[in-house]
């Protein structure tokens, strides 16, 4: 069973609308890492949450960790082309490795 | 600052051959790792090295998969024979200790 769940799967929104895109864990995490992932490309660091009740924000980008530590939100404000890509939660259950969403997939239209 | 490298980017080959992927990790980092993506599996932990030592291989496949690291700059995943179902992205990871992995570019291997 998969212990991360992303949702959705794929995402189509208009330049300029905003968006969110939830990561559930079935258990407590270490610390919850977003990644973006252009199509044929390697992963992009975003930003990293470890603590309950955590929000970070970068450029038009805010992740949040709920206070059980169990889901983390990815909201964009203003959508841009530049944001497309596949956007992945990982999950630090262990200390060091990182357990993966199957990702989802952004695609903003003019 | 140059980031993770990996070679080569793709690899077509037949099956049976045997196959080997390099990686430079971010220098001064100690910490690497091997992931594979497909598309039904997602992204998936292979092994982890920290310190150039294998902590962590219950991702490897099979026998046919093996990974080393002789120094702290440089690792190779090996593939040996090498079968259809090998096909994926094969993505390589460093950090310093428990911090952020970063990831390399990947090599896209197609086992025909």
């Amino acid at each position: 069973s998969q212990e991360l769940e992303q949702s959705p799967q794929s995402l189509i929104v208009q330049e300029g609308k905003n968006l969110t895109i939830n990561c559930t864990s079935s258990k407590t995490l270490y610390g919850l890492y977003w990644y973006k992932q252009k199509y044929g490309e390697g992963l992009i660091f975003l930003m990293m949450l470890q603590k309950g009740g955590e929000e970070k924000s970068h450029e038009k980008i805010t992740a949040k960790l709920d206070e059980k530590k169990q889901q983390s939100s990815l909201h964009i404000t203003a959508s841009q082309p530049s944001h497309a890509g596949i956007y992945l939660c990982g999950a630090d259950y262990s200390g060091y490795a990182l357990n993966f969403g199957k990702g989802t997939s952004l695609l903003v239209t003019p | 600052d140059a980031g993770v490298i990996q070679s080569p980017r793709h690899e077509v080959t037949e099956m049976g051959q045997e196959v080997t992927l390099r990686c430079k990790p971010i220098s001064g980092h100690n910490s690497l790792f091997w992931y594979r993506q497909t598309m039904m599996r997602g992204l998936e932990l292979l092994i982890y090295f920290n310190n150039n030592v294998p902590i962590d291989d219950s991702g490897m496949p099979e026998d046919r998969f093996s990974a080393k690291m002789p120094n702290a700059s440089f690792s190779t995943l090996k593939i040996q024979p090498s079968e259809p179902r090998d096909s994926a992205v094969y993505f390589c990871a460093s950090s310093l200790s428990e911090d952020t992995q970063y990831f390399g570019p990947g090599t896209r291997l197609t086992v025909l």
